[in-house]
């Protein structure tokens, strides 16, 4: 399979405590994104990558919010001392670097904060 | 926001044409119509995308109108599987991220 891949694909956690998401884009992809989609709503963008330059940040992604991709490869979303608010589905998606590519997305992470 | 108005939901019967409408009546002359869908407990996929002329791939056709205010998606012969939550979406050739609206719940009738 030569898709967007995500992991894990559902996590459990208790409010306060730390989780972070893993996404793995499409092998010639070098953009990456970040989107968050609660029950009912389309995504919502929330950062996006070119190789490992962070380049975009929307004013969603609090300071609880990291997200990195220290070698232009895979990423990582990192959200610390969760909330009930943070339920939701986390999803990825990748493009290549030439105009006008559509974006690919993967399955998601569905986050459940207790 | 999105720039986009779709019905918040339809029926079609299977094996019958999926016609679902969008307005977006305020697109500038640099952005492009895309399109996804979204089945339940997955990610969205890209189904078709254009400027203005009229598109076609082996999932759909895009029909756009000539003043660029509205286009259509048509599923040629819908199945079950086509049961998803489609959304249209207007976005510049720069522009790296996508705006989704509340889309349209397509359901496929047996």
């Amino acid at each position: 399979d030569t898709g967007v891949s995500q992991d894990p694909r559902h996590k459990i956690t208790k409010r306060g405590q730390n989780v972070t998401f893993r996404c793995d884009p499409i092998s010639e992809h070098n953009r990456l994104y970040w989107y968050r989609q609660t029950l009912g709503q389309g995504p919502e963008f929330l950062t996006y990558f070119q190789n490992e330059a962070q380049l975009e940040k929307s004013r969603l992604l609090s300071d609880r919010f990291s997200a990195e991709r220290p070698k232009g490869s895979f990423s990582t979303l990192e959200i610390q001392r969760t909330e009930q608010g943070d339920s939701a589905m986390y999803l990825c998606a990748s493009s290549s670097w030439q105009s006008n590519q559509p974006q690919h997305f993967g399955d998601g992470t569905r986050l459940s904060i207790l | 926001d999105a720039k986009t108005t779709q019905p918040t939901s339809m029926d079609c019967a299977e094996g019958r044409a999926a016609n679902l409408p969008c307005n977006h009546s305020t697109i500038s002359g640099n952005e492009y119509v895309y399109w996804y869908r979204q089945i339940h407990s997955q990610g969205p996929q890209y189904i078709i995308h254009g400027l203005k002329n009229n598109e076609t791939n082996e999932m759909a056709s895009l029909i756009i109108t000539e003043d660029r205010k509205s286009s259509t998606l048509i599923l040629p012969h819908a199945t079950l599987r086509d049961t998803a939550v489609y959304y249209c979406i207007v976005r510049v050739e720069q522009d790296d991220k996508i705006i989704f609206g509340k889309g349209t719940r397509l359901h496929i009738l047996p």
